[in-house]
């Protein structure tokens, strides 16, 4: 089946500007995840959903950094007045998180986002 | 807190021989692990994981790994390694929630 898909593959933007970055998971994966991979930093965590309950949103690096899931499906992770440090990596993943499941996380293939 | 180390950051072998990757572990509990691959440009692939039982976990793309509890180790091998098996390979820990990541090996392969 298909896999995780994120839009776009290249962002880029001027410093200032808003952006907004698309996931969409595996079908019938109930728990969506965010990742930032930049060159300094590795690959860093940024937020979690699990079905209906509230986001874990603890590792968003600031207030400018948020994401919103809609219809348990479908995630965008908006940054407002980007900054050049946000230039990275964005990458989702999503996993069944179901009893008994293996908690596997299956990763999109990213968006790479460069801040002018 | 959990952690992952990767002491290895690059690392060349020649094509045929065999690799070995360490990856070291903190974690608090029993702890999930796993070996993904990133080739240029692309995503993360899944080689293996680990969640219980036996402690050799086999792979894709004829990898395997050991759990090791005594050492907090979960070691990548391949005993011949091919050109295409160049890439970056990142171990992981977590449990159901957020994985935390090592920072990464990089494997160059000389023909």
């Amino acid at each position: 089946g298909a896999g995780v898909s994120q839009s776009p593959s290249n962002k880029v933007t001027e410093k200032g500007k808003d952006v907004e970055l698309r996931c969409d998971p595996i079908s019938g994966h109930t728990a969506l995840y965010w990742y930032r991979q930049s060159l300094g930093q590795g690959l860093e965590f940024l937020i979690y959903f699990q079905g209906n309950s509230a986001p874990d949103k603890s590792g968003l690096p600031s207030d400018r950094f948020s994401a919103e899931r809609t219809g348990g499906s479908v995630s965008t992770l908006t940054i407002q007045r980007t900054q050049q440090e946000d230039s990275a990596v964005y990458l989702c993943a999503s996993s069944t998180l179901t009893s008994g499941s293996t908690d596997t996380q299956y990763f999109g293939p990213g968006t790479r986002l460069t801040v002018l | 807190a959990q952690s992952v180390t990767q002491p290895d950051i690059h690392i060349t072998v020649s094509e045929g021989a065999s690799l070995e990757l360490r990856c070291n572990y903190s974690y608090g509990a029993t702890p999930y692990l796993f070996w993904y691959v990133q080739s240029p440009g692309q995503g993360l692939q899944l080689l293996l994981k680990y969640f219980s039982g036996d402690t050799l976990v086999q792979g894709i793309k004829g990898f395997e790994a050991e759990f090791k509890r005594s050492q907090s180790s979960f070691n990548l091998r391949k005993p011949s390694v091919h050109w295409s098996d160049a890439a970056e390979y990142f171990c992981a820990v977590g449990r159901r929630r957020a994985l935390t990541f090592g920072s990464g090996t990089r494997l160059q392969v000389q023909p």
